[in-house]
């Protein structure tokens, strides 16, 4: 059975960098998307961003600037990094993985982790 | 962008009655890259439907995806305890990918 597992710092400083990884277990991340997607406290999801195994990307307009999603399929894990972080970025980080080639929906995710950004 | 506005926002209903959630896009979904995922509290989104009526693996058949275009439907034929929570729909057909603000599902 695939599962998937955020890790990473619950808390961040305003203005510093978010770095959250992704490791996947009982499957392959090769041949797969892997994404990120992130969830304010009671409110709604927002893609961020995903990454096919080959490294290409795609990335949310409204985020694009601050954020780098990256693969290492040796350690079959994926990294998110979310540059100059506001209270705005306090969240649940959701990393998913996709169903073969399709980046359309995703079929497997992790339990998510809480990120606050705070001073 | 594409919104996806759903509606309705709550819906209260008994075990037992069926549910009909709409999904409207503010443009045409590209080959029906529509999606929908159900959520418990504490609990990451699980997908229910893809490419808009195809149930994803393990899904009871009493979850049904509909429509086309700009208007898409879930339905849940019978409500079971176990399916009170929040849906969303999400479309892939354009990027960036988009997700509605939700329907929460209530015990009445």
């Amino acid at each position: 059975q695939v599962q998937l597992q955020e890790s990473g710092p619950g808390l961040v400083k305003p203005s510093e960098t978010l770095s959250l990884t992704c490791s996947v277990s009982g499957g392959s991340i090769s041949n797969y998307y892997g994404s990120w997607i992130r969830q304010p406290p009671g409110k709604g999801l927002e893609w961020i961003a995903y990454i096919y195994y080959s490294g290409s990307t795609n990335y949310n307009p409204s985020l694009k600037s601050r954020v780098t999603i990256s693969v290492d399929t040796s350690k079959n894990q994926f990294s998110l990094k979310l540059s100059s972080v506001t209270a705005a970025d306090t969240a649940v980080y959701y990393c998913a993985r996709g169903p073969g080639s399709s980046s359309g929906w995703w079929d497997y995710w992790g339990q998510g982790t809480l990120v606050t950004v705070s001073s | 962008e594409i919104v996806l506005t759903q509606s309705p926002g709550t819906l209260s209903l008994s075990p037992g009655e069926r549910a009909t959630l709409s999904c409207r896009a503010s443009q045409s979904v590209r080959s029906n890259y529509l999606a929908w995922y159900q959520q418990k509290p504490g609990q990451a989104p699980r997908l229910l439907i893809y490419g808009a009526s195809s149930r994803a693996t393990g899904i009871p058949d009493r979850f049904s995806g509909s429509g086309s275009g700009t208007d898409f439907t879930l339905t849940i034929s019978r409500l079971e305890a176990e399916d009170f929570a929040v849906y969303y729909c999400q479309q892939s057909g354009s990027s960036p990918q988009t997700f509605g603000q939700g329907t929460k599902v209530e015990i009445k």
